[in-house]
């Protein structure tokens, strides 16, 4: 596929239940990033690769929540111990490059994890 | 402080009617990019439109334009002769030059087309 894809769409826990959802880049981007997006809201940044290396966790909102991306290309956000609060659309961005802000550098999102803890 | 407000929660159009969609920044770095992104039911995020700091003209795609006034720190998006396909979330956003290039988001409005 020529998209970022996520998987899996929708994802029901438990609350207490670890859960791990998944990206799939466009491959040949070197920057991905990983977005919590509340009901109604605008997406919230929370973490940021530059290839393997995780250049950026300052929005992950607790010590529950682990992103990784092993090999430079799938990335696999980890919630651990969910709670109510942590029910959002869960998106995934890929951009090629990193330079400059004034390029145009657009980021192409997948489709979205629904997370609902029950 | 909020960086981008979006002040319309909801808008109404008629269709074939241009719509003007609100956006405003703060920012303190000289160098940013905003964006505007569309979000249908489905969920995925659309790029639409990009606008840079230094750019001298306002940036246009298709039926899409940026009135970008700096010194007001607004960037409105502008849909002309809307179509009922543009029913959607519409985000405005912005990345910042000292950031790790993440990107800023409104809260969003909801446009709804009438037919």
């Amino acid at each position: 596929g020529a998209g970022v894809s996520q998987s899996p769409r929708y994802k029901v826990a438990k609350r207490g239940q670890d859960v791990a959802l998944r990206c799939d880049p466009i491959s040949g981007h070197v920057s991905l990033f990983w977005y919590q997006q509340a009901l109604g809201q605008g997406p919230e940044f929370l973490t940021y690769f530059q290839n393997e290396a995780q250049l950026d966790k300052s929005g992950l909102p607790s010590d529950r929540f682990f992103a990784e991306r092993p090999e430079g290309s799938v990335s696999t956000l980890k919630i651990q111990r969910t709670q109510q609060e942590d029910s959002a659309v869960y998106l995934c961005a890929s951009s090629l490059a990193v330079r400059t802000v004034l390029t145009y550098n657009e980021q192409f999102f997948g489709p979205g994890t629904r997370l609902t803890v029950l | 402080a909020q960086k981008i407000t979006q002040t319309q929660p909801g808008m109404f159009v008629q269709e074939k009617e241009a719509v003007t969609l609100d956006c405003t920044y703060d920012t303190s770095d000289p160098s940013y990019g905003l964006f505007w992104y569309k979000q249908p039911s489905s969920g995925e995020m659309i790029f639409l439109i990009y606008q840079g700091s230094y750019d001298q003209q306002n940036a246009t795609e298709g039926r899409y334009s940026l009135n970008f006034q700096k010194a007001r720190k607004s960037a409105n998006l502008v849909i002309s002769a809307s179509q009922l396909g543009d029913s959607a979330m519409y985000f405005c956003a912005m990345r910042e030059g000292g950031s790790n290039y993440q990107l800023i988001w409104g809260a969003g409005t909801k446009l709804i087309i009438k037919p």
